[in-house]
């Protein structure tokens, strides 16, 4: 069974701190995708980013990047200069051949 | 283009109450899949298609039946509906695997209340 943790349920922060959204999954499978998804107020689901288990590079898009450690089984994610906007339920997700697993969701609060 | 189409956006149902939820897409893709989204608990997979004709349980298909006659839709059913069953509801369509090679797109939910 593959599994998800998102350890962190609510985040609260102030408009352009840092801050990072931790990922650790669990799977048997050698070949797998990462990705996070982010749900907005408004409630739909918006794809961010995805990266298959052989791909280790860190990425960066903008004020986002993503921290992949096959070694720790994590998949880090950083909001850079944060801003209200962000404020959204983040959701981390491992998807294998059979199943996409989302963790928990940790909802991002940017103060003004 | 539209993407994936959820109708109804809401509902109020009583126990023991059936009813249909209609997911459309129009990105021709091959899967399809009904997600459940709880407090605490993020989206759990209920039933899932690969192909027109064909379905598959999830995570938690009990009390859900799931239709694929045609590629474009994927029906949820609700036999006999109990407050269990209370939830936002998603369905999601990828060109590949279950497991998502590619990103699966979402439709924008259906907010189901049984009372």
């Amino acid at each position: 069974a593959q599994k998800v943790t998102q350890a962190q349920t609510e985040i609260s922060v102030v408009e352009k701190e840092d801050v990072t959204l931790d990922c650790v999954y669990e799977t048997r499978d050698t070949t797998y995708y990462l990705f996070w998804y982010k749900q907005p107020p408004s409630g739909e689901l918006v794809f961010l980013i995805r990266r298959n288990s052989f791909d280790e590079q860190n990425e960066i898009s903008g004020r986002y990047s993503w921290n992949f450690q096959k070694s720790t089984s994590s998949f880090n994610f950083t909001i850079t200069a944060s801003q209200v906007v962000d404020s959204a339920v983040y959701f981390c997700a491992l998807g294998s051949a059979r199943q996409l697993t989302f963790g928990s969701g940790t909802q991002l609060t940017v103060l003004p | 283009n539209a993407g994936v189409t959820q109708t109804p956006k809401f509902r109020v149902l009583k126990t023991g109450q059936s009813m249909t939820l209609l997911c459309a897409q129009d990105m021709n893709h091959e899967y399809m899949y009904w997600y459940r989204q709880d407090p605490g608990m993020g989206l759990r997979l209920i039933h899932y298609s690969v192909g027109e004709g064909t379905t598959a349980k999830g995570e938690v298909p009990d009390g859900y039946n799931v239709s694929r006659l045609k590629k474009q839709n994927f029906l949820l059913g609700l036999e006999s509906a109990a407050p269990s069953q209370t939830s936002v509801y998603f369905c999601a369509s990828s060109y590949s695997g279950p497991g998502a090679v590619a990103e699966a797109f979402f439709g924008q939910g259906t907010r189901l209340t049984v009372v």
